[in-house]
């Protein structure tokens, strides 16, 4: 079936570790993206890519990174720099402009401890 | 830049009753707008969205959302609500030119009572 898949659904670390969640969407779309979700605060952006190879930063990028190697694949970082990384993080993919519906992973809860 | 401000945090309401969760918006460019559904512990689902003409959208479980330009506003509606219509809605737009990203408003809660 097509999709996005992201792994693991849930993950545990330990403060000051770095981790790395898998984003993987076999629907051949252009465009990825990270949002982040905190209760009472909507879906934030973290980081987009438009194309391979060609990433920007999203609205709270500060202690994450990401790299766009293959089209299918936009794996997210969330570094020991983040200084509140225990969320719910959703990944997510258009074909690329104009209004074209942008598509959900099922998320991972990263919890922090 | 945009922003997305959705009016009520929390909805309850009765199996069956009529319920509008408000949702408006600011932008200084023209956007695209959607509706977002989460159910607990699962990614977003798109629920409807307008991109141009009727400014009347509907889904397939009966929702629908009205496009007010004059007033930026893009509520959402069903006449006669369900148990498994209980759920986290978002609202959210993306600007029609420029960089193809949601801005999504905090969502609202709505709990279905029997």
């Amino acid at each position: 079936d097509g999709g996005i898949t992201q792994s693991p659904k849930y993950l545990f670390r330990k403060e000051g570790q770095n981790v790395t969640l898998s984003c993987e969407q076999n629907l051949n779309h252009d465009a990825m993206y990270w949002y982040r979700q905190d209760p009472g605060q909507g879906l934030r952006l973290i980081y987009y890519s438009q194309i391979v190879n060609d990433f920007q930063k999203g609205d709270i990028a500060e202690g994450y990174s990401v790299s766009r190697e293959k089209k299918e694949s936009f794996p997210l970082t969330v570094t020991s720099a983040q200084k509140n990384p225990t969320a719910f993080y959703l990944c997510a993919s258009s074909i690329g402009t104009h209004g074209n519906t942008i598509y959900f992973g099922e998320g991972s809860w990263l919890t922090v401890v | 830049a945009q922003s997305v401000t959705q009016l009520d945090s929390q909805v309850p309401v009765f199996e069956e009753a009529p319920v509008e969760l408000r949702c408006n918006y600011s932008s200084s460019v023209s956007v695209y707008l959607f509706w977002y559904v989460q159910y607990p512990n699962q990614g977003l689902q798109l629920l409807l969205k307008y991109l141009s003409g009727s400014t009347l959208v509907e889904s397939i479980n009966g929702f629908e959302a009205e496009f007010n330009k004059s007033q930026t506003s893009f509520h959402l509606r069903k006449p006669s609500v369900h148990i498994s219509d209980t759920a986290e809605y978002f609202c959210a737009v993306r600007p029609i030119q420029g960089a193809q990203k949601l801005v999504f408003g905090q969502g609202t809660r709505l709990t279905i009572n029997p």
